[in-house]
């Protein structure tokens, strides 16, 4: 079992819809939580971060965390064509970040 | 004046050769990452360094040699290439050695084994 999953996609939405992308992680000792983005032949940048079990909003996005059920969500309000990539959760402890499979997302307009 | 710079961004060779990716970052952090992202997507670190000094060593076969002349560069030297070896090498960079601590990724190396 990985220690962190998420499923590949992809994903296609229209324009305009709101998208919930998810992780499951396996280890408790797991402190903070990050979502990456990433672009077509491009490197992974920092998208979303947080510590604790709750909700982080930034714009249209949302970070969820569930720690009770090692539960990661990230929400994206009023998708927008430019919203089309690769995003990566990953769960950081011991010096280092997990990252998941990431997750394609198309938004067509 | 970009913040990772990676070289090369494509590399092309056969199998048995041996090649190096070379990683440099402006942005005076003290911790360098050298990831591995297979085709499906999957990002897996590699190596971790802080300061010149190796602290984070996955299993990863001993043809594959980090070094750290200094804190801004880090380069990747790997000997002879296997088939299995065709991936994209990225290199981040963060502030420190804690993982709570922002990672700048470079823009990656396409490396193809022939």
């Amino acid at each position: 079992q990985k220690e962190v999953e998420q499923d590949p996609g992809p994903l296609s939405v229209p324009e305009g819809a709101i998208v919930s992308l998810n992780c499951t992680y396996s280890n408790s000792a797991f402190q903070y939580f990050m979502w990456y983005r990433q672009y077509s032949r491009k490197g992974p940048e920092l998208l979303m971060y947080t510590y604790s079990s709750g909700n982080k909003e930034d714009g249209r996005f949302t970070a969820q965390v569930d720690k009770s059920s090692k539960y990661i969500s990230l929400f994206i309000r009023d998708s927008q064509p430019s919203d089309s990539a690769t995003y990566l959760c990953a769960a950081g402890g011991y010096n280092k970040l997990i990252f998941g499979a990431g997750t394609r997302l198309a938004v067509h307009p | 004046d970009t913040a990772v710079s990676q070289t090369p961004k494509y590399l092309v060779t056969q199998m048995g050769n041996d090649k190096s990716i070379k990683c440099e970052q402006n942005l005076g952090h003290d911790t360098m990452y050298w990831y591995k992202q297979d085709s499906k997507k999957f990002l897996k670190i590699m190596f971790s360094y802080n300061n010149k000094e190796l602290i984070i060593n996955e299993t990863v076969p001993n043809r594959f040699s980090p070094k750290s002349p200094d804190k801004a560069h880090l380069n990747l030297h790997i000997n002879s290439l296997e088939l299995g070896d065709s991936a994209v090498y990225f290199c981040a960079s963060s502030q420190a050695a804690g993982s709570t601590d922002t990672q700048y990724f470079g823009p990656g190396t396409r490396l193809t084994v022939l």
